[in-house]
């Protein structure tokens, strides 16, 4: 299976702040990769799809960039309700889908 | 509103079985694809498995731990997925997510707990 590889584990940063998560695949991926956004206690939401594609509703501080291995997630300007886990995902090669093991933005 | 709602979580011993409910509404419930996910308490996420829409076969597809253990069901009618789960272990323990499915997961539910445990 592919393995995704989020990094960093961590990232502190401060309201207003940008901040930059990544992800790498285990091989590629070509651009079938998508991003959630998971707040405490909630469901998954569903941010960016096919690596770059912002979904219905999400604001345009964030963006996202990559193909085959490599992926960003760029968040600019950080505001409070931002503070989550972020997970990537791939949907090249299955079974089985398979996500990264998540990245906490934190203040 | 366009919503998922998952039932039928709880305490279970292993080797028990368990299944748990998705109630999908505002959405054509029949011309989708459908996943659950699952979540181990302050874990990442973990693709169960899915079924596909009628149209397609309603064909499904899991994730090596729970192959031949769960069997991933919808009734269209009902507008409900549904996943039986059989000889459930202790790393089963997780919250159960129902998603749906475009290979990437768009819409989520707010899951339901089960716990394996003797």
């Amino acid at each position: 299976e592919i393995v995704m590889t989020q990094s960093p584990a961590t990232l502190s940063v401060s309201p207003g702040e940008r901040a930059t998560l990544a992800c790498r695949a285990s091989e590629s991926v070509r651009t079938n990769l998508a991003w959630y956004q998971q707040k405490l206690g909630q469901a998954p939401r569903l941010l960016i799809y096919h690596a770059t594609t912002r979904a219905t509703g999400v604001p345009a501080r964030f963006s996202a960039s990559g193909s085959g291995t490599d992926f960003s997630l760029i968040i600019s300007g950080l505001q409070s309700e931002d503070f989550a886990v972020y997970y990537c995902q791939q949907y090249n090669k299955w079974p089985p889908w398979t996500f990264g093991q998540g990245t906490r933005v934190e203040i | 509103d366009v919503q998922l709602v998952e039932s039928g979580g709880g305490l279970v011993k292993p080797g028990g079985s368990l299944r748990l409910s998705c109630a999908a509404s505002g959405f054509t419930f029949n011309n989708v694809r459908m996943s659950w996910v699952r979540q181990v308490p302050g874990k990442g996420l973990e693709w169960v498995g899915r079924i596909r829409s009628k149209t397609e076969g309603e064909t499904t597809d899991y994730a090596p731990p729970v192959n031949d253990r769960f069997i991933i069901s919808r009734d269209d009618s009902k507008n409900t997925l549904y996943l039986q789960m059989n000889g459930l272990k202790s790393e089963d323990t997780a919250v159960y997510y129902c998603a749906r499915d475009y290979d990437y997961f768009d819409l989520w539910g707010r899951g339901t707990l089960v716990t394996v445990s003797s």
